[in-house]
């Protein structure tokens, strides 16, 4: 079946470290997005891709970086980590229609 | 600016009775609403979906309303049971599959 996974669930960092979480799809979507999810604000749009080579910014993308080499991975590296940056990481992908994204089952990142 | 909003962070329901849930939304070019269900520590679901020239949409116990002059969408949930307990995002999608999420609210289905 095909799935979509993120990894590692959990991770715990010092600031100023560089860190990158992994998202790896086999639903052969084109399309790949990185959410973070923090009380009060709900997911919330970082990153985003429509294929290979292509990566545009989100709502919130100061201090984060993605980079699409191939169909299937969309890593999302935070280049010096900051306290701020403490929240829930989801990743997701699309193909077209109505349906919206399959998501990843997040990744939780604490920076300390 | 929250282009889509859910004023209600909580809800509480007696099993077996209905479940609504609000959104609002304030940009009038969204092509697709969407409600997604998430358990903790798991990822969003995808639940219902209405495009944006319906006014209804039903699937087994979820129907989604949207009121495109009021800019607001519903879900219902009837009857309502213990495992629909969950955080529920309300999102729109506009242009090239952008998807903007509400705040979510929580559900609470009492036994």
């Amino acid at each position: 079946d095909a799935e979509i996974t993120q990894s590692p669930r959990h991770k715990i960092t010092e600031t100023g470290r560089q860190v990158t979480l992994a998202c790896h799809q086999t639903w052969n979507h084109n399309n790949m997005f990185w959410y973070r999810q923090d009380l009060g604000h709900g997911l919330r749009l970082i990153h985003y891709s429509y294929g290979v080579h292509d990566t545009n910014k989100g709502e919130v993308s100061d201090g984060y970086s993605v980079s699409r080499s191939n169909t299937e991975d969309l890593p999302l590296t935070l280049e010096s980590a900051a306290s701020s940056q403490t929240s829930v990481y989801f990743c997701a992908s699309s193909g077209s229609g109505g349906d919206g994204y399959t998501f990843g089952s997040g990744t939780r990142l604490t920076v300390v | 600016d929250q282009q889509v909003k859910q004023n209600s962070p909580s809800l509480s329901v007696q099993e077996g009775r209905i479940s609504i849930l609000n959104c609002d939304y304030t940009n009038s070019m969204f092509d697709y609403f969407l409600w997604y269900k998430k358990y903790p520590a798991e990822g969003p679901t995808f639940l219902i979906s209405i495009s944006s020239i319906k006014d209804k949409n039903e699937d087994g116990r979820f129907t989604v309303f949207l009121n495109k002059s009021a800019k607001h969408l519903s879900l219902h949930i009837v009857p309502s049971q213990p495992g629909d307990s969950a955080v529920y995002f309300c999102a729109a999608m506009g242009g090239y599959q952008k998807v903007t999420f509400g705040i979510g609210t929580k559900l609470q289905v009492i036994p």
